[in-house]
């Protein structure tokens, strides 16, 4: 039921772009993604509902797949400051309305000067 | 407007006491969930509620845990008779209404001796 993230881990310089992929076996309602650095709390990026609305910030982008149930998050001319470790959460279809959360195990992504 | 406050930030406990967790969601949220990240993993559900309700506690451990969300004051994650394995930071996130963007707050480390 966990869904899967890929790649686990990366590592960019900056200015690189890079992919971040969730995946679930299961039909979806929303995937929420965050951001989180070493000892604080996830920061929400952006969300993905079923039939295409999306709400998040500008300079992150994403795609949600509906029949595939697949999302991915795009970073693009990456900064340090985007260093950290990439969740997706996703909502099951039937808990729209109570927003219970399944998260990836992470994607760690370093970005290097 | 304050974010997701939870307190206290760092709690040290040895085997067989109470924990106490303290969450005040985002002002003008009336829903709060609570998840555990264990070390270098993802953030799991444990429960959702709403004022003076549980609406979903399909991640609770059926013994010794238990939270609540009354009318006045902050959400409580209570776990009594703590074990080592209990161990974990425990964050706290609200939203407006269910199914909504989460905001999480900075978190409760629990560490038990």
């Amino acid at each position: 039921q966990q869904p899967v993230q890929s790649p686990q881990a990366v590592i960019l310089r900056e200015g690189e772009d890079a992919v971040i992929n969730c995946s679930s076996s299961k039909a979806l309602y929303s995937v929420h993604w965050y951001r989180q650095k070493h000892g604080e709390a996830p920061v929400f990026l952006m969300i993905l509902l079923k039939g295409g609305e999306q709400k998040g910030h500008e300079k992150i982008s994403a795609s949600f797949n509906e029949k595939k149930q697949q999302s991915s998050l795009y970073l693009t001319a990456s900064q340090l400051s985007y260093s950290g470790t990439y969740f997706c959460g996703t909502a099951l279809e039937g808990s729209s309305n109570t927003g219970k959360l399944i998260f990836g195990q992470g994607t760690t992504l370093q970005v290097k000067p | 407007n304050a974010g997701v406050m939870q307190n206290p930030r760092h709690l040290v406990r040895r085997r067989g006491q109470e924990a106490r967790l303290r969450c005040s969601p985002m002002k003008g949220h009336s829903h709060v969930y609570w998840y555990r990240q264990l070390p270098e993993e993802g953030l799991k559900f444990m429960v959702y509620l709403q004022k003076e309700n549980i609406i979903d506690e399909s991640g609770m451990p059926k013994e010794r845990f238990s939270a609540e969300f009354p009318k006045e004051g902050p959400s409580i994650l209570r776990i009594q008779q703590v074990v080592r394995g209990d161990s974990a930071a425990y964050f706290c996130a609200s939203s407006p209404t269910g199914g909504n963007i989460q905001y999480f707050g900075a978190g409760t480390r629990l560490s038990v001796l």
